[in-house]
Parts: C-alpha cells; sequence; structure tokens
C-alpha cells in the first residue's frame, strides 16, 4: 500500500526515558513533517525536511532531534521525556511543489509519559 | 498573528440532515485554504483545496467555500451519514513556504 507509516502506533514510557518515533513515506514525495496534537486536538507543525535538510524548525526543546537517514524517512528521537511531552505525534509529506502542498499525514503515534 | 479559528466547536445532527462548518482566517500571506476530516485514532484526510482565485470546491456531499475578501471560509455537508462524525479541521498555507496554520477543528457527531 502506499501511504505513510508510523510506528510504534502507542508509546507508553517514564519520565526521563529516550524513545524514538519512526515515520516511513512510499509516495516518493520530497517533504516530510513532524507536528504534534495536543489534548485539545490542535495540530502544530514541529518540523520539516526537504531532501533530508531540514527547512522548519518551530520552536521545539532541542530534545526532540529528527533524523531524515534518506529522502523517505524521517525519525523523531525524544531525550528526557517530560509529561508535557504526550501527546500524538503525526508524521506527514507532501511533494516540494508550494503552491499545491497537499499534505499527507500517517495514523499517529500516541505518546504517554508516566 | 496568523491564526485560524473554527466555528462551533462541536456539533451533533441527525443522520440524513446538513450542516455548515465556518473557518475564518487572519494569516497573510495566503496561498490556499483546505479542509481535513479526522477520524478518531486516526490522521487528517484532505478534502478539498482551494486558492484565493476558487470561491467553491466539492468533493461528494462536501463542499467548501471560500471568501478571500472577508477571509471566510465553509465547509457544507449534505445528507450527513454515520461516517461523516469526526473532525472537521481548516488549514491555510502561507504563500511560498510549506508552513500551513491550523484551526483547532470542528467534532461533528452524527446520530442515526
Amino acid at each position: 500500500d502506499t501511504a505513510v507509516s508510523q510506528t510504534p502506533k502507542y508509546l507508553v514510557t517514564q519520565m526521563g526515558n529516550d524513545k524514538s518515533i519512526k515515520c516511513e513515506q512510499n509516495l516518493g514525495h520530497d517533504t516530510m513533517y513532524w507536528y504534534k496534537q495536543d489534548s485539545k486536538k490542535f495540530l502544530k507543525i514541529m518540523f520539516s525536511y526537504n531532501n533530508k535538510e531540514l527547512i522548519i524548525n518551530e520552536t521545539v526543546p532541542n530534545r526532540f532531534s529528527p533524523k531524515s537517514p534518506d529522502k523517505a524517512h524521517l525519525n523523531l528521537h525524544i531525550n528526557s521525556l517530560e509529561l508535557g511531552d504526550s501527546a500524538v505525534y503525526f508524521c506527514a509529506s507532501s511533494q516540494a511543489a508550494r503552491m499545491w502542498n497537499e499534505q499527507f499525514f500517517g495514523p499517529g503515534t500516541r505518546l504517554t509519559v508516566l | 498573528k496568523n491564526q485560524v479559528e473554527q466555528s462551533p466547536q462541536s456539533l451533533i445532527i441527525l443522520e440524513g440532515k446538513n450542516c455548515t462548518l465556518q473557518c475564518n482566517y487572519t494569516v497573510s500571506p495566503f496561498s490556499n485554504l483546505r479542509w481535513y476530516k479526522q477520524d478518531t485514532g486516526r490522521g487528517p484526510v484532505s478534502l478539498t483545496i482551494m486558492t484565493f482565485s476558487e470561491n467553491t470546491k466539492s468533493n461528494g456531499r462536501y463542499t467548501a467555500t471560500l471568501d478571500a475578501d472577508t477571509k471566510q471560509s465553509s465547509l457544507h455537508i449534505t445528507a450527513s451519514q454515520l461516517s461523516d462524525s469526526a473532525s472537521y479541521i481548516c488549514v491555510v498555507s502561507l504563500y511560498n513556504t510549506d508552513k500551513l496554520i491550523f484551526g483547532t477543528g470542528t467534532r461533528l457527531q452524527v446520530f442515526p
């Protein structure tokens, strides 16, 4: 199936731990994103990569470090997890053309920090 | 400040009825506006995309309108079905960037 996939779907961990979320897209897109959706369902951009290069980095703590080994993958590593990191994280991808920048979203990863 | 506001926050309707969701934005410079549907436990899925020159666009029972002068958009759902129960998110794109500004969504529940 052509899609954006994320693993794991659910992640429960203790405060202070380090965890990673993986994202892969087989749509042939050049740009990938990470979004955070809080308890109020508000989606907020965290990072954007185009051809493995960082192009958007919103005011995200440096405990969050995205890594793009190739343009089909964008992983999110989080160090020293805090309670406030609990949220649903969505990966998305799009073609590089900005005017018709339709983004395709993955199913999300629900992170719970205890 | 670039913002997207939606109303109502939540809406309950009976199956078969029509409904209209509203979106007001203050994003500038404007590129395009889209409506997404997000089912519970899933990622958002695009319904329509409109540029400033488009007034209306349909996708099946979904019809979106855009007034770029007043910076308002609406999503009209005709003959609602149980599967329409979801959150509907209005998203505005900044011109010449990959950045999207998301609204907080309207949660629609359709009951039989």
